[in-house]
């Protein structure tokens, strides 16, 4: 079966500018989570939906990042005014609720900005 | 707050010998523990967890892990490493009395098997 896909695999930007990433779910799944990897590191947790809802946002560094699921399936990570430090892969989880259940990771979205 | 530790940027063993990649975890009440692993150029896939009961909880590929409540560990455990068990291997904790959804995850183990 499909599995959770994110676009576009890498995206190039300049400083100050406006990017959003896109995470399609597997089907089915209510809860969707957005993560940052820097290189060496874990995955960062940035935000968590439970259907259309933002459950938990306390990983957002900062009011330039944003995301939103209004349909409780695609979601969109915004961020606005990238900085040089936004450079990362920005990955997307689903499960099929929360808690113990186990997330479904995609191959993420490589950013680097310039 | 949670989080988790893996003491162990990387371990070598020779293929064929038991492995154990550590980890340990800190929470306010009881925890939600699992197990991922990152194949180069692959993205993050399960591979186990521990919600309660049976303290040894067996998962993919042969992978088996051990809940220690009094240690606050979750080690990871293979008794016959393979050479495609190389791979990166974070430990993840959700705390489930923290009122937060967030996951924690470890900064990661590099296990490198030695043929």
């Amino acid at each position: 079966g499909a599995g959770v896909s994110q676009t576009p695999s890498n995206k190039v930007t300049e400083k100050g500018k406006y990017v959003e990433l896109r995470c399609d779910p597997i089907s089915g799944h209510t809860a969707l989570y957005w993560y940052r990897q820097s290189l060496g590191q874990g995955p960062e947790f940035l935000i968590y939906f439970q259907g259309t809802g933002a459950a938990d946002d306390s990983g957002l560094p900062n009011d330039r990042f944003f995301a939103v699921r209004p349909e409780g399936s695609v979601s969109t990570l915004k961020i606005q005014r990238t900085e040089r430090g936004d450079s990362a892969v920005y990955l997307c989880a689903s499960s099929l609720g929360e808690g113990a259940e186990e997330q479904f990771f995609g191959p993420g979205t490589r950013l680097t900005v310039l | 707050a949670q989080s988790v530790a893996q003491p162990e940027d990387q371990v070598n063993v020779a293929e064929g010998n038991p492995l154990t990649v550590k980890c340990t975890y800190s929470v306010s009440g009881n925890p939600y523990l699992f197990w991922y692993v990152q194949y180069p150029n692959r993205g993050l896939q399960f591979l186990l967890k521990y919600i309660t009961g049976d303290n040894l909880v067996k998962g993919s590929y042969g992978f088996e892990a051990e809940f220690n409540k009094s240690q606050t560990s979750f080690h990871l455990k293979k008794p016959s490493a393979l050479v495609s068990d190389s791979a990166l291997y974070f430990c993840a904790v959700r705390d489930i009395w923290g009122g937060y959804q967030k996951v924690t995850f470890g900064t990661g183990t590099k296990l490198q098997v030695i043929p």
